[in-house]
């Protein structure tokens, strides 16, 4: 596609459920990003993919989030039992060499 | 890791006045730095990139400047204009990882 895409854009889910976010990259780039962007914030980062290589998990904030990439296509970062904290704005990014592209973003509402 | 200061958090300028935002960076090992723009509701949009083995990069009104030694970059907008209002983040990515590392963000308003 023209640009990385995510979906839902937006999501409103009950304390306790799970919710599985989606990302499909740009066409042919090999690293893909998950980030959090809580309201007002910067972005804090929560795991990397880069091939076939095994996955950067290191910003992942607890065991109840988890993601996977197929090869080098879609990706999706799953919230096992949200809590109103996990509300925020999940946003991807792929990359081919250096520049980081971002999609719009999926903006997760816990209630 | 990584650890990325941004300032001011937000800054307001009369149209057609430069806007600089400034950041600095902890680990001397980073040696690419972009700045990203983004409008509400959107995701982030690169708008221009420096690597450490410049110092300074221009692009029409957007300019960024690197300072090694001092570990900081700025970024400079001349001519503002209305449209250019958003939120700014500068990131550093160190040559040992690849995911990028984030300011805080600035809200710059161009006021008319």
């Amino acid at each position: 596609g023209a640009g990385v895409s995510q979906s839902p854009s937006n999501k409103v889910t009950e304390k306790g459920k799970d919710v599985e976010l989606r990302c499909d990259p740009i066409s042919g780039h090999t690293a893909l990003y998950w980030y959090r962007q809580r309201l007002g914030q910067g972005l804090e980062f929560l795991i990397y993919f880069q091939g076939n290589s095994a996955p950067d998990k290191s910003g992942l904030p607890s065991d109840r989030f988890s993601a996977e990439r197929t090869g080098e296509s879609v990706s999706t970062l799953t919230i096992q039992r949200t809590q109103q904290e996990d509300s925020a704005v999940y946003l991807c990014a792929s990359s081919l060499t250096t520049e980081a592209f971002f999609g719009q973003g999926t903006r997760l509402t816990v209630v | 890791g990584e650890n990325v200061e941004q300032h001011p958090s937000t800054l307001s300028v009369q149209e057609g006045d430069s806007a600089v935002i400034k950041c600095t960076y902890s680990d001397s090992a980073s040696n690419y730095f972009p700045w990203y723009k983004q409008e509400l509701g959107k995701g982030p949009q690169l708008i221009i990139d420096i690597r450490s083995n410049v110092g300074e990069k221009k692009d029409q009104r957007i300019a960024v400047t690197l300072n090694k030694t001092a570990k900081h970059f700025s970024l400079h907008i001349t001519e503002t204009q209305p449209e250019d209002s958003a939120v700014y983040f500068c990131a550093a990515r160190s040559g040992s990882a690849r995911q990028l590392t984030f300011g805080s963000g600035t809200q710059l308003t161009v006021l008319p």
